[in-house]
């Protein structure tokens, strides 16, 4: 299997610019999970979906992050506009099932100037 | 949301050297997953541990899921450059169907 895929691996963008973040789990895995990493905030989970459909959205930090799962090998996570304070790697990870052992993808760096 | 607390926050050592790292929870665990990051990548499992008690091996490295289901142990035996990383904990408590990391603990190890 490819394991979790992400794309771009690398994002330079201006401020007030959208940016979109895309994510293929594992195929055949029921969970799919978006997190950010700062240093100074460490691994935050942002949002998580079962079955496409979205759990729990609590960590998403605002109304301008957004992140949809149209079906079970795509997800996007959507910040618009952006600011320079979301500058971090966001990762997807992906699970057999909420509470399985998740599997993370590369990551995509952000850069918002 | 659920705290798991890793410590040390960091840890500077010379090659050779054994490293111990330690998590706790104020919940009790079902299973335990200690997760390493290279730098510039995602975090990839290192070992899993599924009962209380249970002592787990991968090469040099060991685990232990603490008898209180509440803690768990890594140990890296003769450190290697290339064991730097930031190492996690992670796993679901058994209150609800969730799964959290941990602070991590960050690894340098000195040639």
């Amino acid at each position: 299997d490819a394991g979790v895929i992400q794309s771009p691996r690398h994002e330079v963008t201006e401020m007030g610019q959208e940016v979109t973040l895309r994510c293929k789990p594992i195929s055949g895995h029921n969970s799919l999970f978006w997190y950010r990493q700062t240093m100074m905030r460490g691994l935050e989970l942002l949002i998580y979906f079962n079955n496409n459909v979205p759990i729990d959205d609590s960590g998403m930090p605002e109304d301008r992050f957004s992140a949809k799962m149209p079906n079970a090998s795509f997800s996007t996570l959507k910040i618009q506009p952006s600011e320079p304070r979301d500058s971090a790697v966001y990762f997807c990870a992906s699970s057999s099932f909420t509470g399985d052992t998740q599997y993370f993808g590369p990551g995509t760096r952000l850069t918002v100037l | 949301g659920q705290q798991l607390n890793q410590s040390p926050q960091s840890m500077f050592i010379q090659e050779g050297e054994d490293v111990s790292m330690n998590c706790t929870s104020s919940s009790i665990f079902n299973t335990w997953l200690w997760y390493k990051q290279d730098p510039g990548e995602g975090p990839v499992l290192l070992i899993a541990l599924y009962k209380a008690g249970e002592l787990t091996s991968n090469g040099r490295l060991t685990a232990q899921f603490g008898i209180t289901r509440k803690d768990s142990f890594l140990n890296i035996s003769a450190s290697i450059p290339s064991d730097v990383g930031i190492y996690f904990c992670a796993g679901p408590p058994n209150t609800g169907n969730q799964f959290y990391f941990g602070t991590g603990t960050s690894l340098t190890v000195i040639p």
